[in-house]
């Protein structure tokens, strides 16, 4: 049989509405939280990233925050759009030339 | 912009065979990155190289799976010999920055 997979959390909302997704991150020595998006059968894309001496950036319909007391990050998208379907991850890293350190993912389903 | 370019974009291979990936980066990038993807673990860094210098490798699984650069524009993943555990989406993404990636399509890799 098949293996038991990560059961992405899924946020279902209204098109036209905004969305929110939570990530909770682990390292505090992450210097840079950036969140990608996924559509089906693509790589991972580049949203928007923050700094860790920032606590909200914006970009064209997303905002992303950051709460470093309780090592929390959030990604609004403004007026949901069908073309915002897609599993979104948070990732974290040391910044310079290091690798990402991922998140399990939320998938986002826009209902017509 | 081509963006990044993996082949192929399918393998399937039985147990035992060797099996090697391939990666070209966006030009004038000068890190790059191999991740993998599964269900059951996510997104995963497995190595990184800067300046074609491999600078981390301890995301790499086991001995069986190697990588190389031997010049800015080209990468390998080899894995040798391959397990069925090894079928995922093999993704190589380049940057200049760190926290901005720019993903290739994939390799999905079907080990039998």
């Amino acid at each position: 049989g098949e293996s038991v997979g990560l059961h992405l959390p899924t946020l279902s909302v209204q098109e036209g509405d905004n969305s929110i997704i939570n990530c909770a991150y682990s390292n505090s020595a992450s210097d840079y939280f950036i969140w990608y998006k996924q559509e089906s059968g693509k790589g991972p894309q580049f949203i928007i990233d923050i700094r860790s001496n920032m606590d909200k950036r914006q970009g064209q319909r997303v905002t992303v925050l950051l709460n470093k007391t309780v090592k929390h990050l959030s990604l609004q998208i403004a007026a949901t759009q069908p073309g915002d379907s897609a599993v979104y991850f948070c990732a974290e890293t040391r910044g310079g030339a290091d690798g990402l350190t991922f998140g399990k993912g939320t998938h986002l389903i826009i209902q017509p | 912009d081509a963006g990044v370019i993996q082949s192929p974009r399918h393998e399937v291979t039985e147990m035992g065979q060797e099996v090697t990936l391939r990666c070209k980066p966006i030009s004038g990038h000068n890190s790059l990155f191999w991740y993998r993807q599964t269900m059951m673990r996510g997104l995963e860094l497995l190595i990184y190289f800067n300046n074609n210098v491999p600078i981390d490798d301890s995301g790499m699984p086991e001995d069986r799976f190697s990588a190389k650069m031997p010049n800015a524009s080209f990468s390998t993943l080899k894995i040798q010999p391959s397990e069925p555990r090894d079928s995922a989406v093999y993704f190589c993404a380049s940057s200049v920055h760190s926290y901005e990636q720019y993903f290739g399509p994939g390799t999905r890799l079907t080990v039998t």
